[in-house]
């Protein structure tokens, strides 16, 4: 069965420090994978994506992510955190070139960075 | 450009009343709908998926059900609702992205319904 997984439910920074939120993967054929955001009584928001190609994707608000296929892993990263980037996070992903299948999701995690 | 619409936005329900949430989607068409329910904002509990008018999966068996009466529409209801309901209700819709021989979904969420179940 594929899965993502997000094992910690909440990570906490100081402003100013790089940030990782981890996400590993188990998704047959070709992996894709997303990362959301989510403030407060919000939708999930779109923040990064992998299809192909080069391996540290950049996305939104000065976020990254690296896909690492040997540790089926996807973590996003910045370099220097803000308050603001106080929120949930979820990533997801699926089999590219797979058949109809839903995106499957992580549990969540909370991140909390602190002035 | 592509927009998702829920409705409302808030709503407080005493137990035992019935209940009907509307999301609507802009700008595309046959799109897979989908509603999932989160509680306390934490995960994503996937409720009902629809891939076209009149089809609805359930992925959990519950107080709920869903319908989609025109391509566009997707709703959420219940006759009779319990505690166990209160929620943040999001309504999503996905656009497959073709490439080649290989294709990938994208998912794209409303703003959400928060649910309290009085």
């Amino acid at each position: 069965a594929q899965s993502v997984a997000q094992p910690e439910d909440q990570v906490n920074v100081a402003e100013g420090n790089p940030l990782t939120v981890k996400c590993t993967y188990s998704v047959s054929g070709n992996p894709y994978l997303f990362w959301y955001v989510q403030y407060p009584n919000r939708g999930l928001q779109f923040l990064l994506k992998y299809i192909t190609g080069d391996n540290l994707v950049k996305g939104s608000y000065g976020f990254e992510a690296e896909f690492n296929k040997s540790q089926t892993s996807f973590h996003l990263k910045k370099p220097s955190a803000l308050v603001s980037d106080s929120a949930l996070y979820f990533c997801a992903g699926g089999d590219y070139g797979g058949s109809q299948g839903n995106l499957i999701f992580g549990k969540g995690t909370k991140l909390s960075v602190k002035p | 450009s592509q927009t998702i619409h829920q409705w409302p936005a808030t709503l407080v329900q005493p137990v035992g009343s019935p209940l009907s949430l509307e999301c609507t989607v802009e700008g595309t068409s046959n799109p897979n709908l989908y509603w999932y329910r989160q509680a306390a904002g934490r995960g994503l509990q996937l409720l009902f998926y629809s891939v076209g008018i009149g089809q609805i999966s359930s992925e959990v068996p519950q107080n709920l059900s869903a319908s989609r009466p025109q391509d566009r529409q997707f709703i959420l209801s219940s006759k009779k609702l319990l505690l166990s309901d209160s929620g943040f209700y999001l309504c999503a819709w996905t656009k497959r992205w073709n490439r080649g021989i290989r294709s990938y979904n994208e998912q794209f969420f409303g703003p959400g319904t928060r649910l309290t179940v009085l």
